[in-house]
């Protein structure tokens, strides 16, 4: 069956660079959440999109935007890096009004900023 | 807001049962989930309970009480490949078809021989 996909699985930038990460939803899946899980931490929500608008948004900063495309696939845009942005960043896709709500997570993209 | 508590670490030995418990506090109740995530991977998901009681999902069952804001998962015939983190998670956030996932800080269960 196939899965969440994203692109790059990992990413090494510099200081004060910009990054895309994207995101290929399950096909059918129309919910798409990001999330960023930094090293020894739970996955903390950064934003999701249903139906191409955005729905939710949480700890993410200003400097971090994201978008879903008419094919559902989504990318998070990651400008003026810091350190401290160096962590895995899932991304999940959902379909919506199907049984238990689940979430699938992608295998995730490690940025490393230098 | 949403917030679960959950502990760190559990050691078990291979054959045995172990209980992950999780207790939370939520604006608003939605289900709670279980994810599993080995080490760089990918959070999986296991078990979800929307309603009381107990769902059995092969070794992994996983049990909710909304009175008491409490949850379990319990892990039984223990393998070596279930040493992982495991969160439990509550959906929140605004009303809608969204509801992301609030993630416990996760417990480290370590199987050993």
């Amino acid at each position: 069956a196939a899965g969440v996909i994203q692109s790059p699985r990992h990413l090494i930038k510099e200081k004060r660079e910009t990054a895309t990460l994207k995101c290929y939803p399950i096909p059918r899946h129309d919910t798409v959440y990001w999330y960023q899980q930094g090293p020894g931490q739970d996955p903390q929500f950064l934003i999701s999109f249903y139906e191409k608008m955005q729905s939710d948004k949480g700890s993410i900063p200003d400097r971090f935007s994201a978008q879903q495309f008419s094919d559902y696939h989504s990318e998070l845009n990651m400008s003026s890096l810091e350190l401290g942005d160096s962590a895995l960043y899932f991304c999940a896709s959902r379909r919506s009004g199907k049984g238990t709500d689940t979430q699938y997570f992608g295998p995730g993209t490690r940025l490393t900023v230098l | 807001g949403q917030s679960l508590e959950q502990p760190s670490e559990v050691t078990a030995v291979e054959g045995a049962i172990v209980q992950i418990n999780c207790t939370y506090q939520t604006s608003g109740f939605y289900g709670l989930s279980w994810y599993q995530q080995h080490d760089g991977g990918a959070p999986t998901f296991l078990s979800y309970n929307g309603l009381d009681g107990l769902e059995e999902t092969g070794r992994f069952s996983s049990f909710l009480s909304r009175s008491d804001s409490y949850g379990y998962l319990l892990l039984q015939e223990l393998q070596m490949k279930d040493s992982a983190s495991y969160f439990c998670a509550v959906k929140g956030g605004s009303s809608g078809s969204a509801r992301q996932l609030t993630f416990g800080s996760g417990t480290q269960l370590t199987v050993l021989p």
